[in-house]
């Protein structure tokens, strides 16, 4: 199982903040950047959020990331349909000497 | 443009092989390291493997470490994964992945499925 554990599931209604929470250790967050990803159903995931707070070109403002010790967090402003999606975080871990993705976050627009 | 495109999945016995490809355009190829990323049916994702530039280097997650092998020949532009003694739990959706410069894994290819049953 992933040692960086996230919620199973998030959900909100059209034009609300959700945020989803990835947990983590000084191995990994703590040490390293994170980066976030955006699954979309039956696609292939895509770069949401690098380097713990960048977004990549054509990644809408409304998606941002933050990171606070052992714990990363990302943040949709203005939640809309199309950001239905399975989310994740990864990052590099020290100890283990290999990357390690998150437990993934299913967020549903109700 | 830039693309990805894996290939050589598809339904195998356990304790059989298989080699997966991973055919890259549209950027330089053996400027970027490359990795291997799984996901299970209705699972997460699981980093696998990656592999650096000039092949200097390779690390593996723990779960596959000695059955899958990743190599990659530049000339061809294309990044493998060897594997190996394969179980029932290897069923998955095979991803390759380009790590950027800055890092993170900024481009994906579609994905090819492997299953492995008798």
């Amino acid at each position: 199982q992933s040692i960086l554990t996230q919620a199973p599931s998030a959900s909100g209604t059209p034009g609300q903040r959700v945020t989803i929470s990835c947990s983590g250790s000084d191995s990994n967050i703590r040490s390293n950047r994170v980066h976030w990803f955006q699954q979309l159903p039956g696609r292939a995931p895509n770069l949401l959020i690098s380097n713990t707070n960048q977004r990549p070109s054509g990644v809408p403002d409304r998606f941002s990331g933050s990171k606070s010790g052992t714990s990363a967090s990302l943040a949709i402003d203005g939640l809309q349909s199309e950001d239905e999606a399975d989310y994740y975080c990864e990052t590099w871990d020290d100890s283990l000497n290999g990357h390690v993705f998150g437990t993934g976050t299913r967020v549903t627009v109700l | 443009q830039l693309q990805l495109v894996e290939s050589g999945g598809g339904v195998v016995q356990p304790g059989r092989s298989l080699r997966l490809s991973c055919v890259a355009s549209g950027f330089i190829f053996s400027k970027h390291s490359m990795h291997w990323v799984r996901q299970a049916p209705g699972k997460g994702l699981e980093w696998l493997s990656v592999i650096s530039q000039r092949s200097d280097r390779t690390f593996d997650a723990d779960a596959v470490k000695g059955r899958f092998m990743i190599s990659r020949d530049d000339a061809k532009n294309t990044l493998f994964l060897d594997m190996t003694s394969l179980r029932p739990d290897d069923t998955a959706i095979y991803y390759c992945a380009r790590e950027s410069e800055a890092g993170p894994f900024d481009y994906w290819g579609q994905g090819t499925l492997v299953s492995v049953s008798s």
